[in-house]
């Protein structure tokens, strides 16, 4: 079945450094790549999504690049500070446009 | 995602009753969702729709129903089939995927715990 793999679970980096989040999906039809992020006890926020059609989008510290080939993408926060500390989700399009949502990494931001 | 609310914030529930979570949205989209996200884990989907009128299930609808009689309106009933309906309850909405899926919107979510 569909289904979107992410890792790590949990990512501790110290503030200022780079930290990458990394998703890996099945359905090669899936063509719409979200990423949200959800503080504790909050709703999830879209923070940056790519399509297909693209191989690389960025946003100020954010940034997504997408291997169709090898269907998987990621997120790459820059620059981190404390404010970053959350759950990210990844998710990929489905079938009757559904999302498929990955299973969350909690980032820790260390002072 | 401002336009989209939910109430209430908490909800309890006592053994055997059926409860209602109210997902209300102004932003003029078609497609509405339900998911369920327990501590700790990621989003699980329960129903979406995406016309008025029409609603399909997700990976865990059982235990609960839907009704989308209004554009803005997406109530979800957790019924007393749900046996273990402890969790935090997640409105979304977006607009009409029609070339593919598009961005979507969640609204504040709703506590449910049982009494």
């Amino acid at each position: 079945g569909e289904n979107v793999e992410q890792h790590p679970s949990t990512l501790s980096v110290q503030e200022g450094d780079s930290a990458v989040i990394k998703c890996t999906y099945s359905d090669s039809a899936s063509n719409y790549f979200p990423w949200y992020k959800q503080e504790l006890g909050k709703r999830p926020q879209l923070i940056i999504d790519i399509r297909s059609n693209v191989g690389e989008k960025k946003d100020q510290r954010i940034a997504v690049t997408l291997n169709k080939t090898a269907k998987h993408f990621s997120l790459h926060i820059t620059e981190t500070q404390p404010e970053d500390s959350a759950v990210y989700f990844c998710a990929a399009s489905g079938s009757n446009y559904q999302l498929i949502w990955g299973a969350g990494t909690k980032l820790i931001i260390k002072p | 995602d401002g336009g989209i609310t939910q109430s209430p914030k908490y909800l309890f529930r006592k053994e055997g009753q059926n409860v209602t979570l109210s997902c209300e949205q102004n932003l003029n989209h078609d497609a509405m969702y339900w998911y369920r996200q327990d501590p700790g884990q990621g989003l699980r989907l329960i129903y979406y729709s995406q016309i008025v009128n029409d609603f399909q299930k997700g990976d865990i609808a059982e235990g609960y129903s839907v009704s989308r009689e209004k554009k803005e309106s997406f109530p979800l009933t957790v019924t007393s089939a749900q046996k273990n309906p402890t969790a935090f309850y997640l409105c979304a909405s977006s607009i009409a995927p029609t070339g593919g899926q598009e961005t979507q919107y969640f609204g504040p979510g709703t506590r449910l715990l049982v009494l």
